[in-house]
């Protein structure tokens, strides 16, 4: 089944404590993405990859990290979350640019206290 | 920021009804998408609408594109109460999906 799958679902964390979201997809899509949503504001862009090795900054980049070594994979990174960072976190991925048919995760409900 | 704004934020009609949801964007786009959400769970894709298309229809979905005045309608047509859902605009440009506010449609039995 063609699937983007994202974990963990839930996840409570304290202050400053490194964390990763991973996301793997397996429609051997190009371009993968990851969003935050949060009441009133719609799904904002995080950071998004073109391809394996290449990342850019989408529009609230700041706190969060990135990689994207495997075609397949492209995980979040939280070095040093902070309450502001609490939000619902969608991966996504889609066939080629940002163009096609964007196909999402399930989403992840970070608590960050 | 492209972000797009969609009207109305919140949108109650009956079962049978049809309705219309309007979004606004501000840059220029290679196509626009629009999407389903049920309640906190991932969005599904509906449709897709290049920018040198101006109607396109899928099922009981109608969305139309006026480039000129930068804005889309998405119009379900005889609602049922499985349409109840959160439905975004999504713009392709710059190597960016950016999505809108979203608007809520709540359909009564």
């Amino acid at each position: 089944e063609a699937q983007v799958t994202q974990n963990p679902r839930y996840l409570i964390t304290v202050t400053g404590k490194k964390l990763t979201v991973t996301c793997s997809q397996n429609m051997n899509h190009e371009y993968m993405s990851w969003y935050r949503q949060d009441p009133g504001l719609g799904l904002r862009q995080i950071y998004y990859s073109m391809n394996v090795e290449v990342t850019d900054k989408g529009d609230v980049p700041e706190g969060y990290k990135v990689s994207r070594k495997e075609k397949r994979n492209f995980p979040l990174i939280l070095e040093s979350p902070s309450p502001n960072q609490t939000s619902l976190y969608f991966c996504a991925s889609s066939f080629h640019r940002e163009s096609t048919e964007a196909f999402f995760g399930q989403g992840t409900r970070l608590t960050v206290v | 920021s492209q972000q797009g704004e969609e009207d109305p934020q919140a949108l109650s009609i009956q079962e049978g009804e049809n309705a219309t949801m309007n979004c606004s964007y501000k840059t220029s786009i290679n196509n626009l998408q629009w999407y389903r959400q049920n309640s906190g769970r991932g969005l599904v894709h509906l449709i897709l609408i290049r920018s040198n298309e101006r109607e396109k229809h899928s099922g009981r979905l109608r969305v139309t594109l006026d480039t000129s005045k930068k804005s889309s309608s998405l119009l379900i047509t005889a609602s049922r109460a499985a349409d109840t859902a959160s439905y975004f605009c999504a713009m392709s440009g710059n190597e960016k999906l950016t999505f809108g506010t979203g608007t809520r449609l709540t359909i009564i039995p």
